[in-house]
């Protein structure tokens, strides 16, 4: 592994159902992103960790959970997923949150909600 | 409201022309400024950034300037080479150090 790793590629799934979407970053980097992707509208966060065992919330936190039980994985799950949450997912990590802040994206998890 | 705005959805230039791609941004308190470049089914690459104390930043082709009086950014990328086609988000940083995105605009270099 190289970077960042998101799974899967892409899903299609039923309104209401449970999804998780993982992430892995073998960099040992402290602090770690999700973005969402829509058109016109450009990347919002919305959760992050500053380092292992702590989350926040981002621009768009509602209907997603996250956690981060170690410094490689932080997986974000939709409890009942909707259509609105559509989306081409990001997940991003970077050494930490001061200083230079250069971000290094994963990429992808194309969602479709029906 | 957005506090960061690429108002261009897209631009078409020449190969060996010169691409100008615009940001706009509200928050004063913003202190640094990246560019990112997408291409198709890949993450964001971060391209250039810039300090809030600079007013330009260059790397090969790439020059960033801003303009904080106006609170505006641009990306110039000369000469432009077709392998440049891409989205390119600007994104700044802010209070507790995240970024905040812009809508990203298309750039198509012809042949």
């Amino acid at each position: 592994i190289a970077g960042i790793t998101q799974a899967p590629t892409s899903q299609i799934l039923a309104a209401g159902r449970r999804m998780t979407l993982r992430c892995t970053q073998d960099m040992r980097h402290n602090a770690m992103y999700w973005y969402r992707q829509d058109l016109g509208l450009g990347l919002r966060l919305i959760h992050y960790s500053n380092t292992a065992g702590t989350t926040g919330k981002g621009e768009v936190p509602d209907g997603y959970s996250v956690s981060r039980a170690n410094t490689d994985d932080f997986p974000l799950t939709l409890a009942s997923a909707v259509p609105s949450q559509t989306s081409v997912y990001f997940c991003a990590s970077s050494e930490g949150r001061t200083g230079y802040n250069e971000q290094f994206f994963g990429p992808g998890t194309r969602l479709t909600v029906l | 409201d957005q506090q960061v705005k690429q108002n261009s959805p897209s631009l078409s230039v020449q190969e060996g022309r010169i691409s100008i791609l615009n940001c706009d941004y509200t928050n004063s308190m913003f202190d640094y400024f990246l560019w990112y470049k997408k291409y198709p089914a890949e993450g964001p690459t971060f391209l250039i950034s810039i300090s809030s104390i600079k007013d330009k930043n260059e790397d090969g082709r790439f020059t960033v300037f801003l303009n904080k009086s106006a609170k505006h950014l641009s990306l110039h990328i000369v000469p432009s080479q077709p392998g440049d086609s891409a989205v390119y988000f600007c994104a700044a940083r802010g209070a507790g150090n995240m970024l905040t995105f812009g809508g990203g605009t298309r750039l198509m270099v012809k042949p």
